[in-house]
């Protein structure tokens, strides 16, 4: 069970806008960034958004984030067949007893 | 061009150790935190475990406490993690990542393998 919680699938056809979701609580996103990493089959994660809504270079602005209490959302605009991957979030935790990283489940992205 | 490129991993039975490296270069790597984060084969990403650029501060997932220790040596530009009393729920991919300091996760090597089976 991860700690933050995000839908197993998401689809949608060249050129829509699709959104994934990423809930969590006070202790980690309500009061810590959250990050965004694309995993393309077969190969290592890469960072997408950092900072609840930042680019890396090279991120196409087809991708967003954004963040609002203790939830976030990555956005993908224009939809390509080249975005079908796994997308997961992830955000610092504050716990007193046990600090970590924590990451979402993960979401299958199908383009159709 | 930041390079991570892990290496150690391999078939290890329950009970095992395992030393895990990654050799880093591009980047001046005594400047930046460094994590371990894993992958079991058909699952999600995991984290497991966290060291400061001077080694000062080391965090651990609940999983792997007592069991795991990641050091680092940064004249060798070179971080590890050495894993004990392995278990069958250890095997995964194991990736380290670049991390200025609790912020995120910004350059990933490609990963080592671990089984864990008798």
């Amino acid at each position: 069970q991860s700690v933050l919680t995000q839908p197993p699938s998401a689809s949608g056809t060249p050129g829509q806008r699709v959104t994934i979701s990423c809930s969590g609580s006070s202790s980690n996103i309500g009061s810590n960034t959250v990050n965004w990493y694309q995993q393309l089959p077969g190969t290592a994660p890469k960072l997408l958004i950092y900072s609840n809504n930042q680019r890396p270079s090279g991120v196409p602005d087809r991708f967003s984030g954004s963040k609002s209490g203790t939830s976030a959302s990555l956005a993908i605009s224009g939809l390509q067949s080249e975005d079908e991957a796994d997308y997961y979030c992830a955000a610092w935790d504050d716990s007193l007893n046990a600090p970590m990283w924590v990451f979402g489940g993960g979401t299958k992205l199908t383009v159709l | 061009e930041v390079q991570l490129v892990e290496s150690g991993g391999g078939l290890v039975q329950p009970g095992g150790s395992l030393r895990l490296s990654c050799a880093a270069s591009g980047f001046t790597f005594s400047s930046y935190s460094m994590n371990w984060v894993r992958q079991a084969p058909g699952k999600g990403l995991e984290w497991v475990s966290y060291i400061s650029s001077s080694s000062s501060t080391i965090y651990y997932a609940d999983s792997v406490k007592g069991r795991f220790t990641i050091s680092r040596d940064n004249a060798k530009n070179s971080l590890y993690l050495q894993m004990n009393s392995l278990r069958d729920e250890d095997t995964a991919v194991y990736y380290c990542a670049r991390d200025p300091t609790l912020a995120r996760f910004d350059y990933w090597g490609q990963g080592t393998l671990v089984t864990v089976s008798s």
